[in-house]
């Protein structure tokens, strides 16, 4: 089946500095989402990714989908400590295939 | 709107007890899920629905029951609990507009089996 790699599993930053979280999929997806959940919550919707190529920014964020829609990436750009929490990428298979196969997910600190 | 909520919060259960988690939205999506997250294991799909009257499983459905006789309820029902079934569960729903599907995250139920 489905099944979506995400690097690194956990990551220790000083606040100023750039994070990169990275997602591989075993198979071509049809779009590909990022979620932010912070520590004790939920998971929360940050983008979605559709296009082969596709870069998109939100602020310091920015994501970035491969050219063959296997691979994508979320950058964070000079890290504050509101950005702590976990980031998941997931992916959604093409055709009929309604699952939505998340990745384990990255844990995100910042050292202030 | 409420978005998506679930009850119980937290519950403890003993082994072999049977329970329903709760899950409801008030956002007419057709489309839910459940899924449980355990540490370092990220989030895997139990079962889900497209529609009410629609179910299928996921990637961990064993030792759970769905199902969906209304578009705003989602209820997950553990048959026989077990130690392995410690976990948060989160329930989600979704809709499809101009091909974007977020999905919409209740705030979890955390589930100890003892």
């Amino acid at each position: 089946g489905q099944q979506v790699m995400q690097i690194p599993q956990y990551q220790h930053v000083q606040e100023g500095e750039d994070f990169t979280t990275y997602c591989n999929s075993s198979t071509t997806l049809s779009n590909i989402q990022w979620y932010k959940q912070r520590p004790g919550g939920h998971p929360v919707f940050l983008i979605q990714l559709v296009k082969s190529g596709e870069v998109k920014k939100q602020k310091r964020l920015t994501f970035q989908f491969g050219e063959a829609k296997k691979n994508s990436s979320l950058h964070i750009t000079a890290t504050q400590t509101t950005d702590v929490g976990t980031y998941f990428c997931a992916g959604r298979g093409g055709g009929s295939n309604y699952k939505l196969t998340f990745g384990k997910g990255t844990l995100l600190t910042v050292n202030p | 709107n409420a978005g998506v909520t679930q009850t119980p919060k937290f519950q403890v259960l003993k082994t072999g007890q049977s329970m329903t988690l709760q899950c409801a939205q008030d956002m007419n999506h057709e489309y839910m899920s459940w899924y449980r997250q355990d540490p370092g294991m990220g989030l895997r799909l139990i079962h889900y629905s497209v529609g009410a009257g629609i179910t299928d499983q996921g990637e961990v459905p064993n030792g759970y029951n769905v199902s969906r006789s209304t578009t705003e309820d989602f209820p997950l029902r553990l048959l026989s609990a077990a130690p392995s079934q410690t976990s948060v569960y989160f329930c989600a729903s979704s809709y499809t507009l101009e091909g974007t599907d977020t999905q919409y995250f209740g705030p979890g139920t955390r589930l100890t089996v003892l």
